[in-house]
């Protein structure tokens, strides 16, 4: 089967760091993505792991460990604007995304 | 550069009706995502087309529902005789052309049109 599992909410402070777990179980895996949907608004592509490791772009970085089927991003310097959804997605063999439920984020001052 | 474009934005049917929904992809890219998300739920894949092509319609329901992009056009998903269980918002997505080996397409989100059926 298709699974897609992260935390439903997390809280963390402004200037600090926050780390979202996904943990996944998909057939016909083909990389690993991360999007930020704020309320309302499109989901916005943040990170794409296909190979184990890390991947850093600004404040943002997203791991990646194949063989034990998890992933997480890692927000840091956090800002009041990074208040949102994360959504875990795992790419399919046909390209298509299967997502989590997504976990919200709240960055208090 | 336009990103993902959709429309309606928002979108009222009385059950019985039928909707429609546009969305025209990024400029250069020739593949196209349609996803549902229910209230409090995650993004569910519906169906993957190419132009004049549909490549995965695994997430389709079998009833009501159809989707496709023609030569010229936006694609259309199209929800016939509406029932209260498909208000949601429904995301399109495209991407610039099917990866070969290993890796999938990022896909980049429009804005989504969000169904009401009364």
């Amino acid at each position: 089967g298709q699974n897609i599992d992260q935390p439903t909410e997390m809280t963390a402070t402004e200037g600090a760091i926050v780390q979202i777990n996904c943990t996944y179980q998909t057939s016909g895996f083909n990389g690993l993505f991360w999007y930020q949907q704020h309320a309302g608004e499109a989901p916005t592509f943040l990170s794409y792991n296909v190979l184990d490791g890390l991947e850093e772009k600004g404040r943002f970085s997203s791991f990646l460990s194949r063989s034990k089927g998890y992933s997480y991003l890692l927000l840091k310097e956090l800002q009041m604007k990074d208040s949102a959804s994360y959504l875990c997605a795992a790419g399919g063999a046909t390209n298509k995304l299967i997502f989590g439920t997504g976990t919200l984020l709240a960055v208090q001052p | 550069n336009a990103g993902v474009m959709q429309n309606p934005r928002h979108l009222v049917r009385r059950r019985g009706q039928e909707a429609r929904l546009r969305c025209s992809p990024m400029k250069g890219h020739s593949h196209v995502y349609w996803y549902r998300q229910l209230p409090e739920e995650g993004l569910k894949f519906m169906v993957y087309l190419q132009k004049e092509n549909i490549i995965d319609e695994s997430g389709m329901p079998k009833e009501r529902f159809s989707a496709e992009f023609p030569k010229e056009g936006p694609s259309i998903l199209r929800i016939q005789q509406v029932v209260r269980g498909d208000s949601a918002a429904y995301f399109c997505a495209s991407s610039e052309r099917r990866q070969t080996g290993l890796g999938t397409d990022t896909q980049y989100f429009g804005p989504g049109t969000r169904l009401t059926v009364l």
